[in-house]
């Protein structure tokens, strides 16, 4: 069964606005991971944020990470056409290479 | 460059039909992976490995063989075709920190 389950599973923005998208997840964890995956194409791995970690940033992006809550958090700011995309969050488990993958949320920036 | 090469992108097959997708990786990953990716769903796992010689089942395994002779290359097998494995299928090395994927196999069983 899947680790993470992400909210929302479908988002529309304008561009230049803000976009947050949430993962939860069930178990202890080593990291937690974030790629993005355009229309059928590959994932892209953006960011990885580990469990001693609360927060993470990469150019627009900014990642948190609650781990009583277990949960984590993806911010894309001044968002971009270019940035219209399925986003996935995924765990690694203690002692484990394996990624436990949540369904993703769709990201649809408008122009 | 360095990465992921899946073969081939597309392929599509007759119920009952054997296939094998390859996958190779140039970057000296112990572990590999192979997933599926079914509509509106993340991706499960079917089969890894953490090095040449070690492998080990996933999620979905029922219907999939792998092998690992060396450290560049994981293929999947499919050993009988069935329609319920239409899907898209994604090979991955990496650690812990970070995995690279390959660009795809879109596999259609009819």
């Amino acid at each position: 069964s899947q680790q993470g389950e992400e909210d929302p599973q479908a988002l529309s923005i304008q561009e230049g606005e803000n976009a947050t998208m949430n993962c939860s997840y069930k178990t202890s964890i080593n990291n937690l991971q974030w790629y993005r995956q355009n229309s059928g194409r590959g994932l892209v791995h953006l960011i990885l944020i580990r469990s001693n970690e609360r927060e993470k940033h990469s150019g627009r992006l900014r990642v948190t990470l609650d781990t009583s809550k277990k949960s984590s958090s993806l911010l894309i700011t001044a968002s971009r056409a270019a940035d219209t995309a399925s986003y996935f969050c995924a765990t690694v488990l203690l002692n484990n290479y394996q990624l436990i993958w949540g369904a993703g949320t769709k990201l649809i920036i408008k122009p | 460059n360095a990465g992921v090469t899946q073969t081939p992108k597309f392929q599509v097959l007759k119920t009952g039909q054997s296939m094998t997708l390859q996958c190779a990786q140039d970057m000296n990953h112990e572990y590999m992976s192979w997933y599926r990716q079914d509509p509106g769903m993340g991706l499960r796992l079917i089969h890894y490995s953490v090095g040449a010689g070690i492998t080990d089942q996933g999620e979905v395994p029922n219907g999939y063989n792998v092998s690992r002779s060396t450290t560049e290359d994981f293929p999947l097998r499919l050993l009988s075709a069935a329609p319920s494995q239409t899907s898209v299928y994604f090979c991955a090395s990496g650690t812990g920190s970070g995995y690279t994927f390959g660009s795809g196999t879109r596999l259609t069983v009819v």
